[in-house]
């Protein structure tokens, strides 16, 4: 069974430019989260997608941050304008789904980098 | 939301030994996982253990809902074991609010 796929690896950019990820979660699963991750910190949740519809985006800064996950399969987080405090890998995870959280899969993460 | 306290911050071990790793976590949850993130950034999930006690390997995780801690036991330690363990919960439907891990070296 093929994992979490997400792309690009890495990406370097300059502030004030903007910067999109894509994620393809496991087939079958119904939960899509994108997290990001600061340096020597732990995953903080974005945003959270059951099938194409977003059930929590309590964390992520609507005003230069938004992700979509059409058709309910594969998901586009975008930033625009980027900073420099957006510096960090941003982790695309996905579940069965369900009430009451299922066990989450990672994918291998995009590293970026603004300068 | 959800406070999650993980300890000790770091540990170094020497191959062959074993530890315990603890998470503390502020109000009652529903869903509780371990994860291990290793030297090259990606993260595995160990456990998904609300409740009670699982073994994989030489793994091992016990949760204490009703006082609000998870351990995580690692067995005749290997290099590959070497990396950031994280506890992670949540209270409301699939949401997981993670501590800040334990970091982990064990040398040969």
């Amino acid at each position: 069974e093929a994992g979490v796929a997400q792309s690009p690896r890495y990406k370097i950019i300059e502030k004030r430019q903007s910067v999109a990820f894509w994620c393809n979660p496991i087939s079958g699963h119904a939960t899509l989260y994108w997290y990001q991750q600061i340096l020597g910190q732990g995953p903080k949740l974005l945003i959270q997608f059951q099938n194409n519809g977003v059930v929590d985006d309590s964390q992520l800064p609507k005003d230069r941050f938004s992700a979509e996950r059409l058709k309910g399969v594969d998901s586009t987080l975008k930033i625009q304008p980027a900073k420099l405090e957006d510096s960090a890998v941003y982790l695309c995870a996905s579940s069965l789904g369900g009430q009451g959280g299922d066990t989450q899969y990672f994918g291998p993460g995009t590293r970026l980098t603004v300068l | 939301g959800i406070q999650v306290e993980q300890s000790p911050p770091d540990l170094i071990l020497q191959e062959g030994a074993n530890s315990t790793l603890r998470c503390n976590f502020s109000d009652s949850v529903n869903n509780l996982q371990w994860f291990h993130q290793n030297p090259w950034g990606q993260l595995i999930n160990l456990f998904y253990i609300p409740s009670g006690t699982k073994q994989n390997g030489r793994l091992s995780a016990t949760t204490v809902a009703t006082e609000r801690y998870s351990l995580l036991y690692i067995s005749s330690s290997q290099t590959t074991d070497s990396g950031v363990y994280f506890c992670a919960v949540g209270a409301s439907w699939g949401k997981l609010q993670f501590g800040a891990g334990t970091q982990v070296v064990v040398t040969p």
